[in-house]
């Protein structure tokens, strides 16, 4: 079956710190892989993307992904985090012409001061 | 560049009344649209996708229904709505399905 993990529900770190949240999928396909984040009562903002090509993607806001085939892992990291930083994260796993998305249940980012 | 409208912000409903949420993208022609419901911890439920005019995909049954009256324009609506489409539903657009979403802002229903 298709699905996404999202192991931790909620992860604290202190601001400056660095982050690593982490996203495991069973697909059956080559999967496109995406990170969205997501502040209180918005929608989702795309962070970064993996189609193809180099497994690790540079995102915006300071954020990279590596893709690891070998563990079906997807994992989001930032070498050091910002107050602004506080949302929830979501990975998503989809493939070429497929309209439906899986998502993860998400991961909430708390930072402290 | 392209910008998506999603309103209201927040809505408050009784049940049994019906529903209307809009959603409109600008500045791109032919888009394919989507209708996402959000519970708390549980991700994103795929509600309804559109490639076109007239054309709508229904992933899940349920009480709801969509459409697309014009090519950048897609309502989501519900004639009696029920006590557990209290939710948050967030409309997206993408130019094509291999390309990622780009959501609006959402609209918060709670059903009284």
């Amino acid at each position: 079956a298709q699905s996404v993990t999202q192991p931790d529900i909620h992860i604290t770190v202190s601001e400056g710190a660095s982050l690593e949240l982490r996203c495991n999928y069973s697909y059956g396909a080559t999967p496109y892989l995406f990170w969205y984040v997501q502040s209180p009562g918005q929608g989702l903002q795309l962070l970064l993307k993996y189609f193809s090509g180099d497994t690790l993607v540079q995102g915006i806001k300071g954020f990279e992904a590596e893709f690891k085939r070998s563990q079906s892992s997807f994992n989001l990291r930032k070498p050091s985090v910002h107050w602004s930083d506080a949302a929830e994260y979501f990975c998503a796993v989809g493939a070429p012409s497929n309209y439906q998305l899986i998502w993860g249940a998400g991961t909430k980012l708390i930072i402290k001061p | 560049s392209q910008t998506i409208h999603q309103w209201p912000a927040t809505l408050v409903q009784p049940v049994g009344s019906p529903l209307s949420l809009e959603c409109t993208v600008e500045g791109t022609s032919n888009p394919n649209l989507y209708w996402y419901r959000q519970a708390a911890g549980r991700g994103l439920q795929l509600l309804f996708y559109s490639v076109g005019i007239g054309q709508i995909s229904s992933e899940v049954p349920q009480n709801l229904s969509a459409s697309r009256p014009q090519d950048r324009q897609f309502i989501l609506s519900s004639k009696k709505l029920l006590l557990s489409d209290s939710g948050f539903y967030l409309c997206a657009w993408s130019p094509d399905s291999s390309s990622p979403l780009h959501f609006g802002n959402g609209t918060r229903l709670t059903v009284t």
